[in-house]
């Protein structure tokens, strides 16, 4: 079973502040995603990363994949308050189809 | 175009009634999948239909838990004789066929909100 832990589980910041949340596995995965979950709502896919250190920039998100695809990080510069969400990564197996496993989710709350 | 869809929004019942779920993928999409998720906690899976193969029940937690899907449409995920601790959120997902080479994005719906009193 593969799993993947997240953290920090809850993180409350100022306007402003810069953040780093983690994902972390002991397995490898094939590709790894980030969703934003807002409440109410759905989980929306903000990034894939598929080669082992691999780094996206999305505006203010930085998103790293580990050289051992093991692992994960987002990085939010600047935070601001509509960036107040869940934040889930997702992996892929390498013979999974499509399925996905989820962390546990980072909770972020971005105070003005 | 139409994003997935599930009804109903919410629903509180009595424990030990049996529920139904109901999700409306996008057209076209292939792949169907059911999620639970308990308050502020990340999504466990249930179940995922793609095609015509056999769905994959692995996540199921119970035999009280059983989903159907007709073709390439509507899915639907029935729990009996709910218990309290079935209370989550409720969320389904498609995607389209999956190439066998790059993982390709899930798109949720916005999700059942069930309370078993």
């Amino acid at each position: 079973t593969q799993l993947l832990e997240q953290s920090p589980q809850f993180l409350s910041i100022q306007e402003g502040e810069n953040l780093t949340v983690y994902c972390n596995s002991s397995s490898v995965f094939s590709s790894l995603q980030w969703y934003r979950q807002e409440p109410g709502e759905g989980p929306v896919l903000l990034v894939t990363v598929v080669t082992g250190g691999e780094v996206k920039k999305l505006k203010r998100l930085t998103f790293q994949f580990g050289d051992a695809r093991k692992d994960s990080s987002l990085h939010i510069t600047a935070a601001q308050p509509g960036d107040t969400g869940l934040y889930l990564c997702a992996g892929a197996g390498n013979n999974a189809g499509n399925m996905l496993t989820f962390g546990g989710g980072t909770r972020l709350m971005v105070k003005p | 175009g139409a994003g997935v869809s599930q009804s109903p929004s919410n629903k509180v019942t009595e424990k030990g009634k049996d529920v139904e779920l109901r999700c409306d993928p996008i057209s076209g999409h292939t792949a169907l999948y059911w999620y639970r998720q308990r308050l502020g906690q990340g999504l466990e899976f249930l179940i995922y239909f793609q095609g015509n193969s056999a769905p994959d029940k692995s996540g199921l937690p119970s035999d009280r838990f059983s989903a159907e899907r007709t073709g390439e449409s509507v899915s639907t995920l029935t729990i009996q004789r709910t218990q309290q601790e079935d209370s989550a959120v409720y969320l389904c997902a498609s995607s389209p066929q999956w190439s066998g080479l790059h993982q390709e994005t899930q798109y949720f719906g916005p999700g059942t909100r069930l309370l078993v009193l």
